[in-house]
Parts: structure tokens; sequence; C-alpha cells
């Protein structure tokens, strides 16, 4: 069964460097999103992507973080700057029609 | 704006005893829901989806829920837990579509106990 996958699995970084989280949606899916869940709280909404542009994005995604489809299979997440409250779990998501399916998530830790 | 509420942040049932999550939303428009899980250390797997046809809904591993719009919910349920069943469990709302960004509720962590 087609899935959504992410690398890396943990991102150890230092405040203020730049980082990139990658991701490979499922092959025939047009819609690709980023959501964040700090630890102990809820998930939350970044950006969506389609047909090559962002679509919608949160009070969250500010000019820090990017988006871009490089090649036509990633889907990567840019971090300009990161700060502390960055340190969060990281997922990408795919859909067809109807249904936003999961990669497993990029845990970034910013010290 | 929409919005979800999951009632319980944590529940523990019984091995084979009936398993309820609670899940109520607030939507302008005919939603879409769903319900995902996340096992420890993992993503977050779609449960099931209701999107506009049936308003009983059966999911993978036995799980079911049933859209009432009358009282804004879409509880979650299962006859008879398994040790195999805990983990967090998400409701969430999308409008128009699934494919606008997800709403989640705050997740709702389910023990089993032996």
């Amino acid at each position: 069964e087609p899935e959504v996958t992410q690398t890396p699995s943990h991102q150890v970084t230092q405040m203020g460097q730049e980082v990139i989280l990658r991701c490979v949606p499922i092959s025939n899916h047009l819609y690709f999103y980023w959501y964040r869940q700090i630890l102990g709280q809820k998930v939350e909404f970044l950006v969506s992507f389609y047909n090559n542009e962002i679509s919608e994005k949160s009070e969250i995604f500010d000019d820090q973080f990017s988006v871009e489809r490089p090649d036509g299979s990633n889907f990567t997440l840019k971090i300009r700057s990161t700060k502390l409250e960055d340190s969060a779990m990281y997922f990408c998501a795919s859909s067809d029609e109807d249904t936003q399916y999961f990669g497993p998530g990029t845990r970034l830790t910013v010290l | 704006a929409q919005s979800v509420t999951q009632l319980g942040s944590h529940v523990s049932v019984s091995e084979g005893a009936l398993v309820l999550l609670r899940c109520n939303y607030s939507s302008s428009v005919p939603p879409y829901l769903f319900w995902y899980v996340q096992y420890p250390n993992q993503g977050l797997q779609l449960l099931l989806k209701y999107t506009s046809a049936a308003t009983l809904v059966k999911g993978i591993n036995g799980f079911e829920a049933e859209f009432k719009k009358s009282e804004t919910s879409f509880h979650l349920t299962k006859p008879s837990a398994h040790m195999s069943d805990a983990a967090e469990y998400f409701c969430a709302v999308s409008l128009y579509s699934g494919n606008t960004p997800l709403v989640f509720g705050k997740g709702t962590r389910l023990s089993v106990i032996a």
C-alpha cells in the first residue's frame, strides 16, 4: 500500500540554523500539507500546496517558513532560522479527492 | 471557523469492554469528519471518515463512528477493546472537502487494562 515517507525521522539543530524537512507524498496525490505537533499539544495546520503553489497557510507559517516541490516527487519544508519554539513533530500529508494521509513525522529538536 | 472538542484527555477501559471516545464539532457548513489514531512513536493513521454519505461509518480494526448532525457529534466506538487499541485518538474536521486544512481536537489517550 502506498504511503507518505519523511526524512529524517529525528533532526537536532542549534537555534538560528536552517533546517529542511523532506517528504515523499503518495505518487498520484495532488494536494500536499505540513502540520506540526508541539509536545503535549494538538496537531496544527501549517500550509497546504497545490499546483506548485501555496493554497492556504496558517498564521504559524510566517516568513521563516517556506515550502517547495523541487523535483516532482519530494515536498520540503524549510525553516530559515530555527527558534526554540519550533521544536515539534512535523507531519507531512498528501491527499486524494477527500482524505489526507500522513507520514510518520520528523521530530525536530532545537537546542 | 470550525473547531473540535474531544471530551476526556484520557480514557481507560478493561480489555473486552466497550470503547467510547467523544468528539463534538462546530462548523458553519456540512463538515467532513475524520478519526485518526497515533500509536507510540508513530504517525497518524486514518481510522475512518465521514464525507456526507452514510451517517454510520465503519473503519479499520473494528471501530465505527456515527455522525449526528442534531448533536454535532461524531463519537468513536468499538464493542470490545483489545490491548492493541491503546493509542492516542484524534478527531478532525475539514470544510467543503477532505482537501481543505484539517482542524484537530486535542486527542484522547486510550488505555486498555488487562
